[in-house]
């Protein structure tokens, strides 16, 4: 399954919404989509599971939805820590693919 | 709390070969599926392969199947990840992770890195 994120970077403000969109080729099976966080010289930290589970300990800004193909990561108000790289993930279908990334970049 | 260290990259020619090992900690290895994931410099994100709790099944990305080789001593709490006939794009910074009751990789290793350079 092939995961196309966009838009590739995303320049905003801080306590402005995010809106970031993850588009499979075919429908994610039991909607095993995650999406994770990536800051610089870090390994990455899962945010969503389950196309909109939070992870332990993942403020209540970040929320995910979607199902089938598109799916969708919103974060409410940027908070300073939140700019990074954030990538969507599916675990339903072997090879679980990664998307290539969307940044957030401070505008 | 759970704690994942990576071990074993470094530079390699060629055709050569490396075994890389995660230490696990902090929680029931045996009961976990386990995961290697790598991330070329300045590039996404690939997983490489998995392994289920016991070691009975794992699974391998194309790109690395039949010469990467994962493997698992629970008794140890360790993973392992054989590398043979490596390339130069197998150059990356090598993550394992826990893959966790919701399937997700929920715990992540700080990496260890590969370069494959003659």
């Amino acid at each position: 399954i092939v995961l196309t994120q966009s838009p590739g970077t995303l320049s905003l403000s801080p306590g402005e919404r995010a809106t970031l969109s993850c588009r499979a080729s075919q429908s994610v099976s039991s909607n095993y989509l995650a999406w994770y966080q990536q800051k610089p010289g870090q390994a990455p930290r899962l945010l969503i599971y389950g196309a909109s589970s939070r992870a332990t300990g993942i403020p209540d800004r970040f929320s995910g939805s979607g199902s089938g193909t598109d799916f969708t990561l919103t974060i409410s108000r940027l908070d300073p820590e939140d700019f990074a790289v954030f990538y969507c993930q599916q675990y339903g279908q072997s090879p679980w693919t990664f998307g290539q990334g969307t940044r957030v970049e401070i505008k | 709390q759970v704690q994942l260290v990576e071990s074993g990259g470094g530079l390699v020619k060629p055709g050569g070969s490396l075994r890389l090992s995660c230490a696990a900690s902090g929680f029931t290895f045996s009961d976990f599926y386990m995961s290697w994931i790598r991330q070329a410099p300045g590039k996404g994100l690939e997983w490489v392969s998995y392994i289920s709790n016991t070691g009975s099944y794992t699974n391998y990305a194309d790109s690395v199947k039949g010469r990467f080789t994962i493997s698992r001593d629970n008794a140890q709490n360790s993973l392992y990840l054989q590398m043979n006939g490596l390339r130069a794009e197998d150059t990356a910074l090598y993550y394992c992770a826990r893959r966790g009751y919701s399937a997700s990789l929920d715990s992540w290793g700080q990496g260890t890195l590969v370069t494959v350079s003659s």
